[in-house]
């Protein structure tokens, strides 16, 4: 029931670059700003990409985002064996009056 | 070194209320640059925002449509620490439940998370 639509799955031969898509509306993308969360398996999810494009400390270069009117992405250059991972947008919507989560990537290296 | 601790039962039985906690250290719950989440995870929800409480002042809460019926959210200063109640529960609230500190870096984001309470509704 997520308002912000990703793919299931994505995947890359290692130094691969790789885009996760997140589709929204003007209520949440079109307005504010989107965060990117990558989860490893058995661990909670970890702040990757803030702000649409920003990279918290720590966070190689290799990860970038983007947004533009309402959909926002994420590229993993260089795709790496320890990327593979589930990936997730997030943003503020303001006809809900609350953060919605994107469906959820799962990004595997070949 | 900021650190969310939860606690609470793994096992919820139907239409109970499920009661998480999340302990605070090194931080504030009354930090005028924090809100204090709750998201859940499940395989066939994803994640999904829950719920937060937040001191500009005074106590703000604001909650997820799809729970709003149901949930509370609130601090306890005495302990620092913050709580979830979710009323009348169904195995659909099967999921895992994290606490979550959103900070005011120049931008809101949620920068630090608790481990993770997986939480199963069943008789």
């Amino acid at each position: 029931q997520s308002v912000l639509t990703q793919p299931p799955s994505a995947s890359g031969t290692p130094g691969q670059r790789v885009t996760i898509s997140c589709s929204g509306s003007s209520s949440n993308i079109g307005s504010n700003s989107v965060n990117w969360y990558q989860q490893l398996p058995g661990t909670a999810p970890k702040l990757l990409i803030y702000s649409n494009h920003q990279r918290p400390s720590g966070v190689p270069d290799r990860f970038s985002g983007s947004k533009s009117g309402t959909s926002a992405s994420l590229a993993i250059s260089g795709l790496q064996s320890e990327d593979e991972a589930d990936y997730s947008c997030a943003v503020w919507d303001d006809s809900l009056n609350g953060y919605v989560f994107g469906t959820g990537t799962k990004v595997t290296v070949l | 070194q900021v650190q969310l601790q939860q606690s609470g039962p793994g096992l919820v039985k139907p239409s109970q209320t499920l009661s998480l906690t999340c302990a605070i250290s090194d931080d504030s719950v009354s930090n005028n640059s924090a809100a204090w989440n709750w998201i859940r995870q499940s395989p066939s929800r994803g994640l999904e925002w829950l719920g937060r409480t937040y001191y500009r002042s005074k106590w703000y809460n604001d909650y997820a449509v799809s729970v709003k019926s149901r949930i509370t959210i609130n601090p306890d200063t005495s302990k620092n620490q913050f709580s979830l109640q979710l009323n009348s529960v169904t195995p659909e609230d099967t999921a895992v439940y994290y606490c979550a500190r959103e900070f005011n870096w120049g931008y809101w984001y949620f920068d630090l998370w608790g481990r993770g309470t997986l939480v199963i509704v069943s008789s």
